[in-house]
């Protein structure tokens, strides 16, 4: 099974910031990589698929890129609805999900 | 797309539960089908895949336990959950599989809770 090294664990930004998180595979996923954002209490909302392609309706301050093995994800600007945590999934083979990373404003 | 989960509940170890997916808004029997899990607390686990042509794979924690299964007729996804673990205890969701097999859509998910 491939593993997804996501970091950090936790995020502390103000209102404006930029903040980044990475996946790191365990082996190339050749791009097939998606970002969740999940409040409390609701399932996870898909925020970006195939590395860098915007789902419908996410802001455009919301960002990824990379390639074979890295990854990362970034929010410009970041606002407080977007208080969340944030996962990685890798789908190049069996899905499996980074360990998350909870974004909370200092 | 509107996918709801229920069957969820308080079991004892080593019993069984049956959770179902009601779905619709698309071509159910077009689309392969995931479970999902999340602990409390903690982060998201894939439990098991159907395809639209019933095929099956599922995760090596849930393998011989859990059955996925589906009825196009009702446009139904289940995931059948035998000798149950404390371990198993999670919101378990269920999800749509995109045409590039990432989760597109997902349900708000039902409380599974294994104890004596």
């Amino acid at each position: 099974d491939i593993q997804m090294t996501q970091s950090p664990p936790s995020l502390s930004a103000s209102l404006g910031d930029k903040v980044t998180i990475t996946c790191q595979a365990s082996q190339n996923i050749n791009k097939y990589i998606a970002w969740y954002q999940q409040k409390p209490g609701k399932a996870p909302r898909l925020l970006i698929r195939y590395t860098s392609t915007l789902e419908s309706g996410t802001p455009s301050r919301f960002s990824g890129s990379g390639s074979g093995r890295d990854y990362s994800f970034s929010i410009s600007n970041v606002e407080s609805e977007d208080i969340a945590s944030y996962y990685c999934l890798q789908y190049d083979n069996l899905p499996t999900f980074g360990s998350g990373t909870k974004l909370e404003i200092k | 797309v509107q996918l709801v989960e229920s069957g969820g509940g308080l079991v004892q170890p080593g019993k069984s539960l049956k959770l179902s997916c009601s779905a619709s808004g698309f071509t159910f029997s077009s689309y392969g089908m995931h479970w999902i899990r999340q602990a409390p607390g903690k982060g998201l686990d894939w439990v098991a895949y159907i395809s639209s042509s019933s095929g099956t794979v599922y995760a090596d924690a849930v393998k011989g336990r859990f059955t996925i299964s589906r009825d196009n007729a009702k446009n139904t996804l289940y995931l059948q959950l035998n000798s149950l673990k404390s371990e198993d205890t999670a919101i378990y969701y269920c999800a749509r599989c995109s045409w590039e097999d990432y989760f597109d859509y997902w349900g708000q998910g039902v409380m599974v809770t294994v104890s004596s």
